[in-house]
């Protein structure tokens, strides 16, 4: 089945160590997107590519990165993580949404645990 | 600026009665779509329904029904003959014809009594 597959599922590092996270998606959607969710709220949008063009949200902070090297893959790179980046982190993906009902396909997200 | 107001941060129904989550919003545009998502606990979120604005038939999908009352800014799933796997977070979400990103409500979390 097409999806959106993120990596890992739980990741622990350490404060300050920087660590990066994955997504793959099988649907060939052009645009990809990461979230940040913490716990019982609404995702917050950190970024998302419009196929290569990064449109990153004015209130992210430097301290996230992304990259999108091919139309399936997309990375979430935090430099130095702190406790306040604890959380889980979404990926989720769609077609060119201008104009149409697309929806946002979604993963399963990584639980980000800061040591 | 669009937003997007839950104003339920909680609610409960018995297994096979129906329920209505709430949702408004607000915005200036002529062209847009609304969304409700449900996210299971530690499971991944998935669509449960969308609403085109120009559409005035309210969208259905099987158990899943909205009330959309464009004048009113209003945006309501009603969730019928309610199952123990309805049991989730309901986000309403809301986006622009001319714009990629979603703006989500606070969400709701929906129990369901056996």
């Amino acid at each position: 089945d097409a999806m959106v597959i993120q990596n890992p599922r739980y990741q622990v590092t350490q404060f300050g160590k920087p660590v990066t996270l994955s997504c793959s998606q099988t649907l060939n959607h052009n645009v990809m997107y990461w979230y940040q969710q913490k716990s019982s709220q609404a995702p917050k949008l950190l970024f998302h590519y419009y196929d290569k063009d990064f449109n990153n949200e004015a209130d992210t902070p430097d301290n996230f990165q992304s990259r999108r090297p091919n139309t399936s893959f997309c990375f979430l790179d935090i430099r130095s993580p702190g406790l306040g980046d604890a959380a889980m982190y979404l990926c989720a993906t769609s077609r060119d949404p201008q104009g149409s009902n697309q929806p946002q396909h979604f993963g399963d997200g990584t639980r980000l645990s800061i040591l | 600026a669009q937003t997007v107001t839950q104003s339920q941060p909680e609610m409960s129904v018995q297994e096979a009665e129906t329920v209505t989550l709430s949702c408004t919003y607000d915005t200036s545009e002529s062209d847009y779509y609304l969304f409700w998502y449900k996210q299971p606990p530690s499971r991944q979120m998935i669509l449960v329904i969308r609403q085109e604005a120009y559409k005035q038939q309210n969208a259905t999908e099987n158990r899943f029904s909205v009330n959309f009352q464009k004048a009113a800014k209003s945006f309501s799933l009603k969730i019928s003959d309610s199952q123990l796997g309805d049991a989730a977070m309901y986000f309403c979400a809301y986006r622009t014809g001319a714009n990629s990103k979603l703006t989500f409500g606070k969400g709701i979390t929906l129990s369901v009594r056996p």
